[in-house]
């Protein structure tokens, strides 16, 4: 399978532990972009690496949230001290500069006990 | 700010019915508007984007600007569109997507 891929599919948690998520990405694709999604909604945008760039972050990325994409390949996203309301599926994207379309990855629900 | 607002959360027709999902959409430039599917059990896809003015498994797309609206449609729906359907707006430097909640299509036989 040659699309996006995450890792894991799934994690459990308790409430104050810290997890970390990685993305690869399609080979050829510079852009990567992380989103979350919750119950009934559809994806919020967190982040967005062009390269080895963090270009964008949004507002719901707290403190406690950081994202690295050390060499412009896969990136990982790591949640420090994590909440309940950090329970979700986190969504990855890859794509091309210029091309519209983004390619998402199966994702990996975070459930935080 | 950017807003899409997909009113229905889940939409069920029988086979061979027409089917409308609405997005509407607030946004202060020209946009780019995509509506991007997910089947069950697996990830989310891309089916169609406004500015190709395509037709992809039967579903066509309309961008209406002085509505500000880009509703999904299909004359026949078939049992194999039964999915979630995300409308998705993109601002002009294409580093995000703006998504709805989505709309539940279930195509009874």
């Amino acid at each position: 399978d040659t699309g996006v891929s995450q890792d894991p599919r799934h994690k459990i948690t308790k409430r104050g532990q810290n997890v970390t998520f990685r993305c690869d990405p399609i080979s050829e694709h510079n852009r990567l972009y992380w989103y979350r999604q919750t119950l009934g909604q559809g994806p919020e945008f967190l982040t967005y690496f062009q390269n080895e760039a963090q270009l964008e972050k949004s507002r719901l990325l707290s403190d406690r949230f950081s994202a690295e994409r050390p060499k412009g390949s896969f990136s990982t996203l790591e949640i420090q001290r994590t909440e309940q309301g950090d329970s979700a599926m986190y969504l990855c994207a890859s794509s091309r500069t210029g091309i519209y379309e983004q390619f998402f990855g199966p994702g990996t629900r975070l459930t935080v006990l | 700010a950017q807003r899409v607002t997909q009113p229905e959360k889940l939409l069920s027709v029988f086979k061979g019915a027409p089917v409308e999902l609405k997005c509407n959409y607030s946004y202060s430039g020209s946009p780019e508007l995509f509506w991007y599917v997910q089947y069950s059990r697996q990830r989310l896809q891309l089916l169609l984007r406004h500015i190709s003015r395509e037709s992809i498994k039967g579903f066509t797309a309309d961008l209406n600007k002085g509505e500000t609206s880009f509703h999904l449609k299909k004359p026949f729906a078939q049992e194999e569109d039964s999915a979630m359907y995300y409308c998705a707006l993109c601002p002009y430097n294409f580093n995000k997507f703006y998504f709805g909640s989505g709309t539940k299509l279930n195509v009874k036989p």
